[in-house]
């Protein structure tokens, strides 16, 4: 069975600091990816990247950064100078594995607050 | 182009009446799902559709929850006799294979009274 934890159910952090989001992941797939989403207070989920398990360099889109380390199974969300419009929360996933299944598999979700 | 789009944003209803969830996928993609959060909770799988067939409906959380895809293309989510605790927050997916990237729709905030 695959399963995402977001060991961090709410960070705090003031405007402009930097903050690194954790998730660890278990899978049974040898090539997989890896998905993280941002949940504003709107509702939507708003997909922010999808990861290849082949691909562990590291990428950057803006102030967003991830971290992918296969061999701890990990796969760390850093967004650098917050703001205020980054608070939201953040899920980590795994995609439907095996037949018969369908879903992504979802972290709990980390919630952010970025105070001005 | 468009994203993934669902009506009625909002749904107010009593207790005991069916209501009536749609959703309209990105063009050209597949596979559909549907998902239900509720306050403050994760996201909870309901029913996934590649084209029109649902091959899975066990996730459905009780018979009064239906689904159905006509034409390939847009869904309606359909709760009989609604109870209290189907207040939720309704989220259609699309991607446009099963393990490809899922998009998310609005959602539909619905409150049973």
């Amino acid at each position: 069975a695959q399963k995402v934890t977001q060991a961090q159910t709410e960070i705090s952090v003031v405007e402009k600091e930097d903050v690194t989001l954790d998730c660890v992941y278990e899978t049974r797939d040898t090539t997989y990816y890896l998905f993280w989403y941002k949940q504003p207070p709107s509702g939507e989920l708003v997909f922010l990247i999808r990861r290849n398990s082949f691909d562990e360099q590291n990428e950057i889109s803006g102030r967003y950064s991830w971290n992918f380390q296969k061999s701890t199974s990990s796969f760390n969300f850093t967004i650098t100078a917050s703001q205020v419009v980054d608070s939201a929360v953040y899920f980590c996933a795994l995609p439907p594995s095996g037949a018969g299944s369908y879903q992504l598999t979802f972290g709990k979700g980390t919630k952010l607050s970025v105070i001005p | 182009g468009a994203g993934v789009s669902q009506s009625p944003s909002n749904k107010v209803t009593e207790k005991g009446k069916d209501v009536e969830l749609r959703c309209d996928p990105i063009s050209g993609h597949t596979a559909l799902y549907w998902y239900r959060q509720s306050l403050g909770q994760g996201l909870e799988f309901l029913i996934y559709f590649q084209g029109n067939s649902a091959p899975d409906k066990s996730g459905l959380p009780s018979d009064r929850f239906s689904a159905e895809r006509t034409g390939g293309s847009v869904s309606t989510l359909t709760i009989q006799r609604t109870q209290q605790e189907d207040s939720a927050v309704y989220l259609c997916a699309s991607s446009l294979r099963r393990v490809e990237t899922q998009y998310f729709g609005p959602g539909t905030r619905l409150l049973v009274l």
